[in-house]
């Protein structure tokens, strides 16, 4: 069981731009959610997808978006990048709704540099 | 809204020692409690976590934990830590099973020998 497998480890961008980030799921489950941790801080929550759809969102701008594919993996987009979103983003997967899933299963994250 | 506070901001302690890494929550509804650690350069690991039933949590790593409803703490305790134990802890809260965690901003365990 290769776990949550995150894309890339180490991401520079300039400030402006947009990035994509990617998460597939461990094997089995449905749910992936999005965090986002800067220096010094515990993760932040962004959204959470089931069912290709977003079920959740934390208090973060438009400009953060994501994607479910058919096969439960996921997208985290970030379009006009600012320095202050330099942050090492964390993939969650969990079972969905009703499956009994407690418990989060994170992946390695990928550093995401704003330059 | 719910909210976590890790009172300790880093806790060094020597090796073989006991430890206690404090969480304080706050939530209208009821809770689920986790506790997560993060090695240098890596994702979250799962300690332990507290849905319901007995209030003293038994996790990997000899690692327990104990919910107290009226304190509205959920404290980590280990009664002899390793050097292999150092590392950033996080506590977290949700109101749902599989919902969005909410995590304190952490609390850095160096053990020395």
């Amino acid at each position: 069981d290769a776990g949550v497998t995150q894309s890339p480890t180490h991401l520079i961008k300039t400030r402006g731009q947009q990035v994509t980030l990617r998460c597939s799921p461990k094997s089995g489950h449905d749910t992936v959610s999005w965090y986002q941790q800067a220096l010094g801080q515990g993760p932040q929550f962004i959204f959470q997808y089931y069912e290709e759809e977003e079920r959740q969102r934390g208090n973060f701008p438009d400009r953060f978006s994501g994607h479910q594919f058919p096969n439960y993996s996921s997208e985290l987009n970030v379009n006009a990048l600012l320095l202050g979103d330099s942050a090492l983003y964390l993939c969650a997967s969990s079972l969905g709704p009703g499956q009994g899933g407690t418990e989060a299963f994170f992946g390695q994250g990928t550093r995401l540099t704003v330059v | 809204a719910q909210s976590v506070t890790q009172l300790d901001s880093q806790v060094p302690v020597f090796e073989e020692a006991p430890v206690e890494l404090r969480c304080n929550y706050s939530s209208s509804v009821s809770v689920y409690l986790f506790w997560y650690v993060q090695y240098p350069n890596q994702g979250l690991q799962l300690l332990l976590k507290y849905l319901s039933g007995s209030t003293l949590v038994k996790g990997i790593n000899g690692f327990e934990a104990e919910f107290n409803k009226s304190q509205t703490s959920f404290h980590l305790r280990k009664p002899s830590v390793h050097i292999s134990d150092t590392a950033e802890y996080f506590c977290a809260v949700s109101n749902q099973a599989g919902t969005a965690l909410i995590f304190g901003k952490g609390t850095t365990l160096s053990v020395s020998s």
